[in-house]
């Protein structure tokens, strides 16, 4: 059973900075993951998939990168409404989600 | 495109309850479906999906012989048939679609209902 483990799990920023989440995979899955967004109270948001593809609608600050077992979501410039947490998934029968970052206001 | 849960209510363990996610806005017998759950204050677990046409299902070990998911296209409707309920069957339980619109789950989901919390408690 293949296990994802996000890190770190609060990420402090102010607007404006760049976030850089991390999500390792404990065997490869080759480019078979999700990335979400969630906001308290909302459902969550998909963001990217197959590890790299923005998802419709979503904005050019959110990338996706990696490949095998080690993936990166990064915002490049943080806007009020990206502080929120965010959860990797991966693509299988099985679809485990990791833990979740939170993104935080500093 | 919309994706509306209902069904979610108190019941006691052991007891036994059917979600329900409605679905417009898009051509529902195209896609597989999911349920994902959220337990009050943690992160999200994969629950079950369900193909395109109703024949092929998964099933999280968690829940593996206690739910059952089905749809009724004709309706537009997917259920999660939820027995033998335990403590930690208690969530938020979403209805999401499938990324892309074929026969079988990709495992990413693109649509969200605004889900329905599961109570378990006597």
């Amino acid at each position: 059973e293949i296990v994802l483990t996000q890190s770190p799990a609060t990420l402090s920023l102010s607007p404006g900075e760049r976030a850089t989440l991390s999500c390792r995979a404990s065997q490869s899955i080759s480019t078979s993951l999700a990335w979400y967004q969630q906001k308290p109270g909302q459902a969550p948001r998909l963001l990217i998939y197959d590890a790299s593809n923005r998802a419709t609608g979503i904005p050019a600050r959110f990338s996706g990168s990696g490949s095998g077992t080690d993936f990166t979501l990064t915002i490049s410039s943080l806007e009020p409404e990206d502080f929120a947490v965010y959860y990797c998934q991966q693509r299988s029968n099985w679809s485990p989600f990791g833990g979740g970052t939170k993104v935080e206001i500093k | 495109v919309q994706l509306v849960e209902s069904g979610g209510d108190l019941v006691q363990p052991g007891g036994s309850l059917r979600l329900s996610c409605a679905a417009s806005g898009f051509t529902f017998s195209s896609y597989a479906m999911h349920w994902v759950r959220q337990a009050p204050g943690k992160g999200l677990e994969y629950v079950s999906a369900i193909s395109s046409n109703g024949v092929t299902t998964y099933y999280a070990n968690s829940v593996k012989g206690r739910f059952t998911i089905s749809r009724d296209n004709s309706k537009n409707t997917l259920y999660l048939q939820m027995g033998s309920l335990r403590v930690e069957d208690m969530a938020v339980y979403y209805c999401a679609r499938d990324t892309k619109q074929q026969w079988l789950p990709t495992f990413a989901f693109d649509i969200w209902g605004q889900g329905t919390m599961v109570t378990v408690s006597s």
